[in-house]
């Protein structure tokens, strides 16, 4: 099984839709988790960690299901400029900083 | 703050030659630098970490002879792809993490992309 996993996608969706990104990890000692974003040749850019309890960031909500390991990622009224690969990120183990990247799920937004 | 810049952004290079890639923070102490590789289509994969005026870590399956890791200052680290084949071509990405910016945050350099002939 791999250490995260995504669907690859690729999600193409209408501008103002509401798009949804899963991701499942492996390792049950993963502390933090994130989702970044990366533009075609570009580096990953941090769009924000997620937490237990659920957060929010604008458009954004990220969920963490420790139970299921399990980490989405909502994006609301989608944007033209959110077409991009979302990465789930997670810590490699208990008190460890190393992350582990998905493969990405690719969203396009078509006007 | 907490900038991280990579030279060169890009390089092409003949097969059997070297080439140093330059990791460097620019408003803060990196204390650790990560060095990851990707490939088209696939995900960040970790190569090695290292620790300011230590040895680098190796991931499993990744030459520590073939990819040299110098991180002698708080601000540079330094990646050599030596005797560089076809098959290293790649997206080289560094970040860093220190003790004066966002604990546990890694903040990535723009990239290099490698492409051997």
């Amino acid at each position: 099984r791999k250490e995260v996993e995504q669907d690859p996608g690729p999600f193409n969706v209408p501008e103002g839709a509401t798009v949804a990104f899963n991701c499942t990890y492996s390792n049950s000692a993963s502390q933090s988790f994130f989702w970044y974003r990366q533009d075609c040749r570009k580096e990953p850019k941090l769009l924000m960690s997620v937490y237990s309890s659920g957060n929010e960031d604008g458009r954004f909500t990220a969920q963490l299901n420790r139970a299921s390991q399990y980490i989405s990622l909502l994006i609301r009224d989608s944007k033209l400029s959110d077409s991009a690969t979302y990465l789930c990120v997670v810590t490699s183990g208990a008190g460890s900083y190393q992350l582990t990247f998905g493969k990405g799920t690719k969203l396009s937004v078509i006007p | 703050g907490a900038v991280v810049s990579q030279h060169p952004s890009r390089v092409i290079c003949k097969s059997g030659t070297s080439v140093k890639i330059e990791c460097r923070s620019l408003d803060f102490q990196a204390t650790t630098m990560f060095w990851y590789r990707q490939f088209p289509k696939q995900s960040l994969m970790l190569m090695a970490t290292s620790n300011e005026g230590s040895k680098a870590t190796y991931e499993q399956g990744v030459e520590k002879d073939k990819f040299l890791i110098n991180h002698a200052s708080l601000t540079l680290s330094t990646l050599t792809v030596t005797s560089a084949h076809p098959e290293d071509s790649s997206f080289y990405i560094c970040s860093a993490s220190g003790w004066d910016v966002v604990k546990d945050t890694q903040y990535f350099g723009p990239g290099t992309r490698l492409t051997v002939l």
